[in-house]
């Protein structure tokens, strides 16, 4: 059982960098989203798409892009890497059904040197 | 501003008491509310979540409360255990699929 998947684990960044986080869910879950988490600020909600073909934004969107590839796929993008984006990346996607829980992948650890 | 508080980022409570963590939300428009729980290096797992239209969910040693006139609600863990160690969020939705959480809530169980 997989449930949601994220790549890479951990990775280096110089700033100005670019790089895509990948995300995949195999519950055939509608929603998918991307969140941050940073001491002392909680999880904190970048992007999110409720379904094939659509985002929006979060709380937190400045400096991101994303891409709801298909049902399956949630990609999130750094095009130009700054510090400030050193955080840990956890994507999600949520049920349709009756709970509207959402199931988080394991984290993305990304440092911006 | 923060729609989801959670005012003490750290509690530490004995093995076997009750440990109750606390969530306060400003947005009368959430109709759904979740916890979760992080281990370190893990992602957050789901908990236990409570609809607007009840004010108690229980599931096993985990109870919700929800207190809507007071927009607070609360968890519950009786009794604690060692391996409840970890951080707790709570979460609030409405209609939408926004789910916002708060800035988490560091539970240590004293052995």
């Amino acid at each position: 059982n997989a449930g949601v998947t994220q790549t890479p684990k951990f990775q280096v960044l110089k700033t100005g960098q670019s790089m895509t986080l990948q995300c995949a869910q195999d519950m055939n879950h509608n929603s998918m989203y991307w969140y941050r988490q940073d001491p002392g600020m909680g999880l904190r909600l970048i992007y999110y798409s409720a379904s094939e073909g659509t985002t929006d934004k979060g709380e937190v969107p400045n400096g991101y892009n994303v891409s709801r590839l298909n049902k399956r796929e949630f990609s999130l993008r750094l095009e130009s890497a700054a510090p400030s984006q050193t955080s840990v990346y956890f994507c999600a996607s949520r049920s349709s059904g009756s709970g509207n829980t959402i199931y988080f992948g394991e984290g993305s650890w990304l440092t911006v040197v | 501003d923060q729609q989801v508080k959670q005012n003490s980022p750290s509690l530490s409570v004995q093995e076997g008491r009750i440990s109750i963590l606390n969530c306060d939300y400003t947005n009368s428009m959430f109709d759904y509310f979740l916890w979760y729980k992080k281990y370190p290096a893990e992602g957050p797992t789901f908990l236990i979540s409570i609809s607007s239209i009840k004010d108690k969910n229980e599931d096993g040693r985990f109870t919700v409360f929800l207190n809507k006139s007071a927009k607070h609600l609360s968890l519950h863990i009786v009794p604690s255990q060692p391996g409840d160690s970890a951080v707790y969020f709570c979460a609030a939705s409405f209609r939408t699929y926004k789910y916002i959480f708060g800035t988490g809530t560091r539970l240590k169980v004293l052995a």
